[in-house]
Protein backbone atom coordinates (compact mmCIF):
# COMPACT_ATOMS: atom_id res chain seq x y z
CA UNK A 1 0.00 0.00 0.00
CA UNK A 2 1.05 3.60 -0.57
CA UNK A 3 -1.17 5.71 2.58
CA UNK A 4 -0.22 9.08 3.48
CA UNK A 5 -1.78 10.64 6.48
CA UNK A 6 -2.32 14.60 7.74
CA UNK A 7 -3.37 16.13 11.14
CA UNK A 8 -5.15 17.35 11.73
CA UNK A 9 -7.87 16.95 9.70
CA UNK A 10 -9.27 20.47 10.26
CA UNK A 11 -8.44 23.27 12.49
CA UNK A 12 -9.59 26.82 13.11
CA UNK A 13 -7.29 29.30 14.67
CA UNK A 14 -7.27 32.87 15.64
CA UNK A 15 -5.44 35.64 13.98
CA UNK A 16 -1.55 35.83 14.42
CA UNK A 17 -1.43 32.24 16.06
CA UNK A 18 0.96 29.65 13.82
CA UNK A 19 -0.52 26.53 13.46
CA UNK A 20 1.41 23.09 12.60
CA UNK A 21 -0.19 20.67 10.34
CA UNK A 22 1.83 16.79 9.93
CA UNK A 23 1.90 14.54 6.86
CA UNK A 24 3.14 11.13 7.59
CA UNK A 25 3.44 8.36 5.04
CA UNK A 26 1.95 5.28 7.06
CA UNK A 27 3.72 2.65 5.02
CA UNK A 28 6.63 3.57 2.56
CA UNK A 29 9.38 5.81 2.91
CA UNK A 30 9.55 9.00 1.44
CA UNK A 31 12.97 10.98 0.56
CA UNK A 32 10.39 13.94 -1.02
CA UNK A 33 7.08 15.11 -0.11
CA UNK A 34 5.30 17.76 -1.07
CA UNK A 35 2.94 20.95 0.10
CA UNK A 36 -0.10 21.98 -1.71
CA UNK A 37 -2.78 24.72 -1.30
CA UNK A 38 -5.84 24.51 -2.43
CA UNK A 39 -8.74 27.08 -2.90
CA UNK A 40 -12.68 25.77 -3.43
CA UNK A 41 -13.47 24.56 -6.93
CA UNK A 42 -9.59 25.44 -8.07
CA UNK A 43 -6.76 23.04 -8.70
CA UNK A 44 -4.24 22.24 -6.77
CA UNK A 45 -0.98 24.79 -6.06
CA UNK A 46 2.24 23.67 -5.28
CA UNK A 47 3.72 25.75 -2.31
CA UNK A 48 6.67 23.70 -1.65
CA UNK A 49 8.76 20.44 -2.09
CA UNK A 50 10.34 19.03 1.12
CA UNK A 51 13.34 16.36 0.74
CA UNK A 52 14.38 14.65 4.35
CA UNK A 53 17.10 16.55 5.78
CA UNK A 54 17.41 19.30 3.69
CA UNK A 55 15.64 22.58 3.07
CA UNK A 56 12.40 23.14 1.54
CA UNK A 57 12.44 24.48 -2.10
CA UNK A 58 9.56 27.07 -2.23
CA UNK A 59 7.62 27.53 -5.14
CA UNK A 60 7.64 31.16 -6.77
CA UNK A 61 5.42 33.81 -4.63
CA UNK A 62 5.25 31.51 -1.28
CA UNK A 63 6.57 33.23 1.57
CA UNK A 64 9.07 30.75 3.20
CA UNK A 65 9.35 32.80 6.43
CA UNK A 66 5.59 32.29 6.95
CA UNK A 67 4.99 28.60 5.85
CA UNK A 68 7.31 26.54 7.06
CA UNK A 69 8.57 23.17 6.34
CA UNK A 70 10.29 20.84 8.13
CA UNK A 71 11.06 17.31 6.24
CA UNK A 72 13.10 15.58 9.22
CA UNK A 73 12.34 11.75 8.95
CA UNK A 74 11.63 9.82 5.65
CA UNK A 75 8.32 9.35 7.27
CA UNK A 76 7.21 13.19 8.19
CA UNK A 77 6.75 16.36 7.32
CA UNK A 78 5.40 19.42 8.83
CA UNK A 79 4.15 22.88 7.71
CA UNK A 80 3.37 25.10 10.01
CA UNK A 81 1.73 28.42 9.34
CA UNK A 82 2.70 31.38 11.22
CA UNK A 83 1.27 34.61 12.46
CA UNK A 84 -1.62 32.75 10.44
CA UNK A 85 -4.39 35.87 8.64
CA UNK A 86 -7.77 34.95 7.34
CA UNK A 87 -6.31 34.94 3.66
CA UNK A 88 -3.98 31.84 4.80
CA UNK A 89 -7.72 29.74 5.06
CA UNK A 90 -7.36 26.81 2.66
CA UNK A 91 -7.23 23.48 2.39
CA UNK A 92 -3.96 22.22 2.00
CA UNK A 93 -2.78 18.90 0.70
CA UNK A 94 0.56 17.08 1.47
CA UNK A 95 1.86 14.33 -0.62
CA UNK A 96 4.86 11.63 -0.85
CA UNK A 97 6.96 10.12 -3.29
CA UNK A 98 8.49 6.85 -2.69
CA UNK A 99 11.84 6.26 -2.05
CA UNK A 100 11.90 3.16 -3.40
CA UNK A 101 9.72 1.04 -5.94
CA UNK A 102 8.77 0.29 -9.46
CA UNK A 103 7.80 4.36 -9.96
CA UNK A 104 9.77 6.92 -8.84
CA UNK A 105 6.75 9.21 -10.73
CA UNK A 106 4.12 8.41 -8.43
CA UNK A 107 2.81 10.82 -5.84
CA UNK A 108 0.25 9.38 -3.28
CA UNK A 109 -1.60 12.00 -1.59
CA UNK A 110 -2.90 12.55 2.01
CA UNK A 111 -6.60 13.18 3.18
CA UNK A 112 -5.82 17.12 3.47
CA UNK A 113 -6.33 19.78 6.23
CA UNK A 114 -8.42 22.34 6.09
CA UNK A 115 -7.41 25.33 7.78
CA UNK A 116 -9.86 28.20 9.00
CA UNK A 117 -8.42 31.31 10.62
CA UNK A 118 -10.86 33.48 11.85
CA UNK B 1 5.33 25.51 -21.24
CA UNK B 2 4.18 24.42 -18.22
CA UNK B 3 0.72 24.80 -18.35
CA UNK B 4 -1.66 21.58 -18.74
CA UNK B 5 -5.09 22.53 -19.87
CA UNK B 6 -8.35 20.51 -19.55
CA UNK B 7 -12.04 20.44 -20.60
CA UNK B 8 -14.95 20.37 -19.69
CA UNK B 9 -14.85 22.54 -16.63
CA UNK B 10 -17.98 20.86 -15.91
CA UNK B 11 -19.52 17.35 -17.20
CA UNK B 12 -23.18 15.73 -16.67
CA UNK B 13 -23.89 12.38 -17.49
CA UNK B 14 -26.33 10.11 -16.91
CA UNK B 15 -25.64 6.72 -14.68
CA UNK B 16 -24.16 4.11 -17.15
CA UNK B 17 -22.98 6.83 -19.99
CA UNK B 18 -19.58 7.37 -20.61
CA UNK B 19 -17.88 9.83 -19.31
CA UNK B 20 -14.89 11.61 -21.46
CA UNK B 21 -12.66 14.19 -19.95
CA UNK B 22 -9.53 15.91 -22.53
CA UNK B 23 -6.39 17.34 -21.42
CA UNK B 24 -3.38 19.21 -23.33
CA UNK B 25 -0.03 19.80 -22.67
CA UNK B 26 2.83 21.40 -24.23
CA UNK B 27 6.08 20.25 -22.44
CA UNK B 28 7.44 17.62 -24.69
CA UNK B 29 9.48 16.53 -21.97
CA UNK B 30 6.56 15.45 -19.87
CA UNK B 31 6.53 11.19 -19.39
CA UNK B 32 4.03 10.56 -16.71
CA UNK B 33 0.07 11.40 -17.52
CA UNK B 34 -1.93 10.59 -14.44
CA UNK B 35 -5.52 11.27 -13.85
CA UNK B 36 -6.70 11.43 -10.11
CA UNK B 37 -10.35 11.54 -8.50
CA UNK B 38 -10.86 13.80 -5.91
CA UNK B 39 -14.23 14.22 -3.28
CA UNK B 40 -14.85 17.04 -1.54
CA UNK B 41 -12.62 17.84 1.36
CA UNK B 42 -10.88 14.63 0.65
CA UNK B 43 -6.89 14.24 -0.82
CA UNK B 44 -6.88 13.36 -4.38
CA UNK B 45 -6.93 9.96 -5.28
CA UNK B 46 -4.95 8.47 -8.19
CA UNK B 47 -7.20 6.62 -10.57
CA UNK B 48 -4.96 5.46 -13.52
CA UNK B 49 -1.43 6.78 -14.99
CA UNK B 50 0.35 6.30 -18.34
CA UNK B 51 3.43 6.66 -20.30
CA UNK B 52 4.08 7.92 -23.32
CA UNK B 53 5.07 4.97 -24.99
CA UNK B 54 1.59 3.33 -25.09
CA UNK B 55 -1.47 5.22 -26.64
CA UNK B 56 -4.05 3.32 -24.59
CA UNK B 57 -4.18 1.90 -20.66
CA UNK B 58 -7.14 0.50 -19.38
CA UNK B 59 -7.92 -0.23 -15.98
CA UNK B 60 -11.21 -1.55 -15.42
CA UNK B 61 -13.95 0.67 -16.63
CA UNK B 62 -11.71 3.54 -16.87
CA UNK B 63 -9.27 4.07 -19.87
CA UNK B 64 -6.62 6.97 -20.74
CA UNK B 65 -5.68 7.33 -24.33
CA UNK B 66 -2.80 9.21 -25.26
CA UNK B 67 -1.72 11.28 -28.39
CA UNK B 68 1.76 12.01 -28.87
CA UNK B 69 1.45 13.57 -31.53
CA UNK B 70 -0.89 15.95 -30.71
CA UNK B 71 0.14 16.30 -27.12
CA UNK B 72 -3.72 15.02 -25.74
CA UNK B 73 -4.69 12.64 -23.42
CA UNK B 74 -7.83 11.70 -22.06
CA UNK B 75 -9.88 9.76 -19.70
CA UNK B 76 -12.85 7.71 -20.34
CA UNK B 77 -15.20 6.47 -17.77
CA UNK B 78 -17.30 3.51 -18.67
CA UNK B 79 -20.68 2.96 -17.14
CA UNK B 80 -20.02 5.77 -14.87
CA UNK B 81 -21.34 5.47 -11.73
CA UNK B 82 -22.91 8.40 -9.44
CA UNK B 83 -20.95 7.37 -7.04
CA UNK B 84 -18.16 8.55 -9.05
CA UNK B 85 -19.31 12.30 -8.71
CA UNK B 86 -16.38 14.14 -8.11
CA UNK B 87 -13.59 16.30 -9.18
CA UNK B 88 -11.12 14.99 -11.81
CA UNK B 89 -7.55 16.19 -12.31
CA UNK B 90 -5.11 15.23 -15.07
CA UNK B 91 -1.15 15.68 -14.91
CA UNK B 92 1.72 15.83 -15.79
CA UNK B 93 5.81 15.59 -15.39
CA UNK B 94 8.71 14.22 -16.06
CA UNK B 95 11.54 12.65 -13.94
CA UNK B 96 12.78 14.16 -11.20
CA UNK B 97 10.09 17.50 -11.29
CA UNK B 98 7.07 18.46 -10.11
CA UNK B 99 3.59 17.30 -11.05
CA UNK B 100 1.70 20.35 -13.40
CA UNK B 101 -1.92 19.87 -12.73
CA UNK B 102 -4.90 20.50 -15.06
CA UNK B 103 -7.54 23.08 -13.88
CA UNK B 104 -10.03 19.91 -12.82
CA UNK B 105 -13.67 18.57 -14.14
CA UNK B 106 -16.27 18.59 -12.20
CA UNK B 107 -18.00 15.63 -12.83
CA UNK B 108 -21.96 15.04 -11.81
CA UNK B 109 -23.29 11.42 -12.99
CA UNK B 110 -27.16 11.75 -12.48
CA UNK B 111 -29.27 8.59 -11.28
Amino acid sequence: GAVVSQHPSWVICKSGTSVKIECRSLDFQATTMFWYRQFPKQSLMLMATSNEGSKATYEQGVEKDKFLINHASLTLSTLTVTSAHPEDSSFYICSARKTKGTSHYEQYFGPGTRLTVT
Amino acid sequence: QQQVKQSPQSLIVQKGGISIINCAYENTAFDYFPWYQQFPGKGPALLIAIRPDVSEKKEGRFTISFNKSAKQFSLHIMDSQPGESATYFCAANNYGQNFVFGPGTRLSVLP
